[in-house]
């Protein structure tokens, strides 16, 4: 299997503008997750979906965060206005708990970088 | 509550030490998962292991064991005979029978000069 494929893999923007990271999971992972990774914070939950439906947001920082996933096969996180203090990396990792496996694989992350 | 604590910030060792990593956690949850995963200098997190609340029983695999003790929480990773490529961060994570997410640890970053 490809493993959970995160793009784009580094981003640069200017503040104020809008954000989308996508991500599409391993094939017949029934859990996705978006995670962010800062010096500050470390590695904190953003989000999680089981079956396409958003399970936990409690992590999304506030408003300017939304992500969706339409399918089994994609999901995005859209940061809408960007801002400095979301410069981080985000991963998006996927999980077959259904099927009892419990171990999340994680992409390579996307690097964003908000000016 | 949930949490992971990774007490050691940075460890830095000569190729060929053995070095052990500790990580503590706290959960009210008598059904739990620990992992650990590594963070190269590359920026991805590769999966390494994963307990479960009961099969305290250690693991090896190659050079790398792990130590699993329900009694002090604690779930310590070894390194035995350190190289240069184990060098990264490394974080403990719990995940609760409760919850889908994972609560990681702040991480230790090994480094392993030759």
């Amino acid at each position: 299997d490809a493993g959970v494929i995160q793009s784009p893999r580094h981003e640069v923007t200017e503040m104020g503008q809008e954000v989308t990271l996508r991500c599409k999971p391993i094939s017949g992972h029934d859990y996705l997750f978006w995670y962010r990774q800062t010096m500050m914070r470390g590695l904190e939950l953003l989000i999680y979906f089981n079956n396409n439906v958003p399970i936990d947001d409690s992590g999304m920082p506030e408003d300017r965060f939304s992500a969706k996933m339409p399918n089994a096969s994609f999901s995005t996180l859209k940061i809408q206005p960007s801002e400095p203090r979301d410069s981080a990396v985000y991963f998006c990792a996927s999980s077959d708990y259904s099927g009892r496996r419990e171990t999340q694989y994680f992409g390579p992350g996307t690097r964003l970088l908000v000016l | 509550a949930q949490k992971v604590t990774q007490a050691q910030t940075e460890i830095s060792v000569v190729e060929k030490e053995d070095v052990t990593l500790d990580c503590v956690y706290e959960t009210r949850d008598t059904t739990y998962y620990l992992f650990w995963y590594k963070q190269p200098p590359s920026g991805e997190l590769v999966f390494l292991i994963r307990r479960n609340s009961f099969d305290e029983q250690n693991e090896i695999s190659g050079r790398y064991s792990w130590n699993f003790q329900k009694s002090t929480s604690s779930f310590n990773f070894t390194i035995t005979a350190s190289q240069v490529v184990d060098s990264a961060v490394y974080f403990c994570a719990l995940r609760s029978g409760s919850q889908g997410n994972l609560i990681f640890g702040k991480g230790t970053k090994l480094s392993v000069k030759p």
